[in-house]
């Protein structure tokens, strides 16, 4: 079973379009993250929740919109794409507390491509 | 300022050498954690080691060993016995404070290890 997964694994849109990613984790894990790798690897984060509650919302255009239905679902709505936002986006999740560490554990990534 | 620097944009050894990546970081906070991921080519980001800045001994799993010095502020990611298959992009991020919910770890920009035979 993948403890954290994401769909789709691909996307290619035209600019303008609004699309969808999806992020499930199967670990139990109270705390889910969004990262972007852009085309140098450069990993950035862009929203963390914490039990469904937004925690990290950094400077990221307002045109992503994260959505958390429950504590083991994280998606991300990006509206009216643009060039720019062709990335891989990596869904991570994360338990505090129960361990020192609280590392993350991310899914496969969703390479988004915008035409 | 950038809170993690990784100086190293690529690394070469031969196999079953030991290299090291280096990874300094800033922070004002007394309580901090210090992470080391691999991404092969496939993509998919491995957790690797972990350091506490309070732990008292240098981390160590396996072949992977973190060169932590507090003072200097830098947690050099150390491989022993380089094998092919470490040929990949590594990562170094920290999570900063105590509170963990939620607090995302910040990565460097990462260098990539050729290993070749």
């Amino acid at each position: 079973d993948t403890a954290v997964s994401q769909t789709p694994k691909y996307l290619v849109t035209q600019m303008g379009n609004d699309k969808s990613i999806k992020c499930e984790q199967n670990l139990g894990h109270d705390t889910m993250y969004w990262y972007k790798q852009d085309s140098k690897k450069f990993l950035k984060i862009m929203f963390s929740y914490n039990n469904k509650e937004l925690i990290i919302n950094e400077t990221v255009p307002n045109r992503f919109s994260p959505k958390s239905p429950d504590k083991a679902h994280l998606n991300l709505h990006i509206n009216s794409l643009e060039l720019g936002d062709s990335a891989v986006y990596f869904c991570a999740s994360s338990q505090a507390r129960t361990t020192p560490k609280g590392e993350l554990f991310f899914g496969e990534g969703s390479r988004l491509t915008v035409l | 300022a950038q809170k993690i620097t990784q100086t190293q944009p690529g690394m070469f050894v031969q196999e079953k050498e030991a290299v090291t990546l280096d990874c300094t970081y800033d922070t004002s906070d007394p309580s901090y954690g210090l992470f080391w991921y691999k991404q092969p080519s496939s993509g998919e980001m491995i957790f690797l080691i972990y350091q506490g800045s309070y732990d008292q001994q240098n981390a160590t799993e396996g072949r992977y060993s973190l060169n932590f010095q507090k003072a200097r502020k830098s947690a050099n990611l150390v491989i022993s016995a380089s094998q092919l298959g470490d040929s990949a992009m590594y990562f170094c991020a920290m999570r900063e404070g105590q509170d963990q919910a939620g607090t995302a770890l910040i990565f460097g920009k990462g260098t990539t290890l050729s290993v070749s035979s």
